[in-house]
């Protein structure tokens, strides 16, 4: 079965300093790793993936991720956040396994910038 | 193009009536997803279906809801005699199928706008 952790219900950080929110995962096997974010008022939309290849994965908005297999973690990271940046914050991840694509979502990240 | 679209955006229905709501992926993706999102919860996964394989069905809370697809379009969730705990946002996602395995494919998913749920 595969899982996947956000240990922070919420992050509150100040607009102008580096955020991060925090991801690990569970799986049998490669896992391919996903960050979606949704805005107030708005749809889930796809920030970014790691599939294979850099460790370090950029995304929309200026945010990037970073893989640890050794960790089992992907945290979500921007080095400068912007109060536009508060928003419902989701990890997800899948294991490929022929077309199957049953995707686990964590239960969300609630990050708060602070003007 | 044309994203995920989803039907009715919000129902209101009284407690034990039976609802439909339905979700129309994007053209050519094969892979389509129901979720559920209480407010101020995260994503509950319903169900998932991917082509014409059997469906998985294993985060169907109750055999109250039930969710059909014909082939690669249209599905529906359907939810009977409803509960007021059943209130929530019901989101569809659809995403491409991995046609060889190990390619570098298009895997994250695409996700309608909801149909949020009120049952009084």
């Amino acid at each position: 079965a595969q899982s996947v952790a956000q240990p922070e219900d919420q992050v509150n950080v100040a607009e102008g300093n580096p955020l991060t929110v925090k991801c690990t995962y569970s799986v049998s096997g490669n896992p391919y790793l996903f960050w979606y974010v949704q805005y107030p008022n708005r749809g889930l939309q796809f920030l970014l993936k790691y599939i294979t290849g850099d460790n370090l994965v950029k995304g929309s908005y200026g945010f990037e991720a970073e893989f640890n297999k050794s960790q089992t973690s992907f945290h979500l990271k921007k080095p400068s956040a912007l109060v536009s940046d508060s928003a419902l914050y989701f990890c997800a991840v899948r294991v490929p396994s022929g077309g199957y694509q049953k995707v686990t979502f964590g239960i969300g990240t609630k990050l708060q910038v602070i003007p | 193009g044309a994203g995920v679209s989803q039907s009715p955006s919000n129902k209101v229905t009284e407690k034990g009536k039976d609802v439909e709501l339905r979700c129309d992926p994007i053209s050519g993706h094969t892979a389509l997803y129901w979720y559920r999102q209480r407010l101020g919860q995260g994503l509950e996964f319903l169900i998932y279906f991917q082509g014409n394989s059997a469906p998985d069905k294993s985060g169907l809370p109750s055999d109250r809801f039930s969710a059909e697809r014909t082939g690669e379009s249209v599905s529906t969730l359907t939810i009977q005699r409803t509960q007021q705990e059943d209130s929530a946002v019901y989101l569809c996602a659809s995403s491409l199928r991995a046609s060889v395995w190990g390619a570098d494919r298009s895997y994250e998913q695409y996700f309608g706008p909801g149909t949020r749920l009120t049952v009084t």
